[in-house]
């Protein structure tokens, strides 16, 4: 059974700095992988897909790469800022084609200081 | 630009009661799914459809069903509510092939959540 594991848990960081999150798997055999951002009590918002061909995708100050046969993901957040403040999740699609669902790791609770 | 709603943000109920948790998308996706995230345990995937009328058990199914009878709707019904079924329960869609008029097929999009107290 897939398994989604994400380092580090908690992350606080001052504005302005580079940082990265992580996130690895268990079975390699994965349709895509995706990475969302959750604020507190609130639903996911999806940040970045990479589909399985895929190495890497970028969205402004965001990169995911994604490297399959070792079984991670990172995902790189540029120049931080307090509004990227959040729950950050890693997901990974299965080989069903991606009609079955996700598998979710914990998350990374970022915080941002000002 | 509202994409996929679910019909309540809160919800309280008692126990033995029969609950319906309604979700609704506009992006003509042919994929849904309901999660239910829970402190400590993360998300959990509890049913899915890929089709209208079809449906498939997540890996939580237990003490819950689904209906699909439109493409844009997905309902969980917790037949008889029980205090572990407390939760956030959220709800996703996809688009599984060709191009999607919303996001990369297969990307997930979801809604705002419904927090559910069974008391």
């Amino acid at each position: 059974k897939q398994e989604v594991t994400q380092i580090p848990a908690a992350l606080s960081v001052p504005e302005g700095e580079n940082l990265v999150l992580n996130c690895s798997f268990t079975d390699s055999a994965i349709y895509n992988l995706q990475w969302f951002r959750q604020d507190p009590g609130k639903g996911l918002t999806s940040l970045l897909l990479i589909q399985s061909s895929q190495r890497e995708q970028t969205s402004g100050r965001l990169n995911a790469s994604l490297d399959k046969s070792s079984g991670r993901s990172t995902l790189y957040i540029a120049a931080s800022q307090p509004g990227d403040s959040a729950t950050y999740l890693c997901a990974v699609g299965g080989s069903g084609g991606g009609a079955d669902g996700l598998t979710f790791g914990k998350g990374t609770h970022l915080i941002i200081q000002p | 630009d509202v994409k996929v709603t679910q019909s309540s943000r809160y919800l309280v109920k008692r126990t033995g009661e029969k609950v319906f948790l309604e979700c609704v998308q506009d992006m003509d996706h042919e994929n849904m799914f309901w999660y239910r995230q829970d402190p400590g345990l993360g998300l959990r995937l509890i049913y899915f459809s890929y089709d209208v009328k079809m449906k498939e058990k997540g890996d939580i199914p237990e003490g819950y069903s689904v209906s699909r009878e439109k493409k844009e709707r997905f309902s969980l019904i917790l037949e008889s509510a029980s205090t572990n079924q407390t939760s956030m329960y959220l709800c996703a869609s996809s688009q599984p092939t060709g191009l999607a008029a919303w996001g990369s097929y297969n990307e997930q999009f979801f809604g705002p959540g419904t927090r559910l107290t069974v008391l």
